[in-house]
């Protein structure tokens, strides 16, 4: 496999769930991002890793849980999530984080359906 | 904050047309501006990176450029063809790091 990939591809999930979303990258990258897509809106940083350390938590709520066991895997763990959470959620990652001089590259995505 | 701005929000256009796609973003502070292209239920794919010390940058039929004092971008399509219709993605780098605020997209359709 090459460059970022997401699994599962497509997942629906009852409010009372648990799931994870994997994300990993084989292009030696040492940052590592979630983003949420939502119908309308611009896509929204969720977290960044740098060194499997969290560096930046944009304010989401509790019942997402990001993971960073090393610079190549991230997860993001899922617990009673709400309708409005339904969205396309986007992994990408980069060299590292420096100031801004990096590109990003992102995952094919989840498609997350809560009902 | 950093809010990012594009314009249009869709575009339609015959096969063929030279087209132009819009950027705008409030805080001129970037490091750098990134083009994504987005196709419909898919991940995002980078186009073109600028880095704030440049002007431009090109590949194939894409050519971008920034205005940093002004806060503007434009992506530059040159015979446009039905395979360029995608949603695109302009989004800037600001001084938190590399942390990316993208705008809401141009949605462009070119038909055959």
């Amino acid at each position: 496999e090459t460059g970022v990939t997401q699994t599962p591809r497509h997942l629906v999930m009852g409010m009372t769930n648990k799931k994870s979303l994997k994300c990993e990258q084989h292009l030696g990258h040492n940052a590592m991002y979630w983003y949420k897509q939502s119908a309308k809106k611009p896509l929204e940083l969720m977290f960044v890793y740098n060194f499997k350390e969290q560096t930046e938590n944009n304010s989401v709520p509790s019942r997402f849980s990001p993971e960073c066991p090393n610079s190549s895997h991230l997860f993001l763990h899922l617990h009673t999530l709400q309708p409005e959470d339904s969205a396309l959620y986007l992994c990408a990652s980069s060299r590292t984080l420096s100031e801004g001089s990096y590109e990003q590259y992102f995952g094919p995505g989840t498609r997350l359906t809560v009902t | 904050k950093q809010e990012v701005t594009q314009i249009p929000a869709a575009l339609s256009v015959p096969e063929g047309e030279n087209l132009v796609l819009n950027c705008s973003f409030t805080d001129s502070a970037i490091y750098n501006l990134q083009w994504f292209r987005q196709d419909p239920g898919k991940g995002l794919t980078s186009l073109l990176l600028i880095q704030s010390s440049q002007r431009e940058q090109t590949s194939g039929r894409l050519n971008a450029s920034l205005d940093k004092s002004s806060g503007r971008s434009t992506l530059y399509i040159a015979a446009s063809q039905p395979g360029d219709s995608a949603t695109y993605l302009c989004a800037v780098s600001g001084n938190a790091g590399n942390m990316l605020t993208f705008g809401g997209g141009t949605r462009l359709m070119v038909k055959p």
